[in-house]
């Protein structure tokens, strides 16, 4: 099965500084890598999805990069805001029923 | 209009009892999940039914039980509850399709505590 891992676990920056978050995965055959933003108290929510015939996507802020050899994908948040402040979910899948998450990455941005 | 909704919000019982937790969605979606998410915040995957059918159980104690009326409901009923238990449950659901991208909407989630 699907083996996920995000890095780092909990990552500190100041406001208006950069943030990556990585996301490794072993099965091939995924073809779908969002990214889930989880507040205080909130429901997880999709913030950026890339698929496996794109390299990057970029939605405002954020950024979603692939790179399908190494088998890996990374969220990037520019420029961040003490509201980025949440817990982060990659979920990369094959479109079947099951959807393995990350161990979530908590992101604290410093006013 | 809300999405994906679920009842309780909080939930708070006595090791042993036993309680359900309703979930319904109205995106039309073909596919239903149940959800933990313990303390340290890891979400891991309980079950996956479409259409009304079990597709997935990830080894959970049979003294959880879903159940699907129909492709917009989805509910967990929860036998003699343990400490372990406690944590909060996310219902969420997806389009379903084999083929299709899975994003998952999630439900406000069911704060379960067991005293």
């Amino acid at each position: 099965g699907e083996n996920v891992e995000q890095h780092p676990s909990t990552l500190s920056v100041q406001e208006g500084d950069s943030a990556v978050i990585k996301c490794t995965y072993s099965d091939s055959a995924s073809n779908y890598f969002p990214w889930y933003k989880q507040e205080l108290g909130k429901r997880p929510q999709l913030i950026i999805d890339i698929r496996s015939n794109v390299g990057e996507k970029k939605d405002q802020r954020i950024a979603v990069t692939l790179n399908k050899t190494a088998k890996h994908f990374s969220l990037h948040i520019t420029e961040t805001q003490p509201e980025d402040s949440a817990v982060y979910f990659c979920a990369p899948n094959t479109g079947g029923f099951k959807t393995i998450f990350g161990a979530g990455t908590r992101l604290f941005v410093k006013a | 209009d809300t999405a994906v909704s679920q009842t309780p919000k909080y939930l708070v019982t006595q090791m042993g009892n036993d309680k359900s937790i309703k979930c319904e969605q109205n995106l039309g979606h073909d596919t239903m999940y149940w959800y933990k998410q313990d303390s340290k915040k890891f979400l891991k995957i309980m079950f996956s039914y479409n259409n009304k059918e079990l597709i997935i159980n990830e080894t959970v104690p049979n003294r959880f039980s879903p159940k699907s009326p129909d492709k917009a409901h989805l509910n967990l009923h929860i036998n003699s509850l343990e400490l372990g238990d406690s944590a909060v449950y996310f219902c969420a659901s997806s389009l379903g399709n084999f083929l299709l991208y899975n994003e998952q909407f999630f439900g406000p989630g069911t704060r379960l505590t067991v005293l």
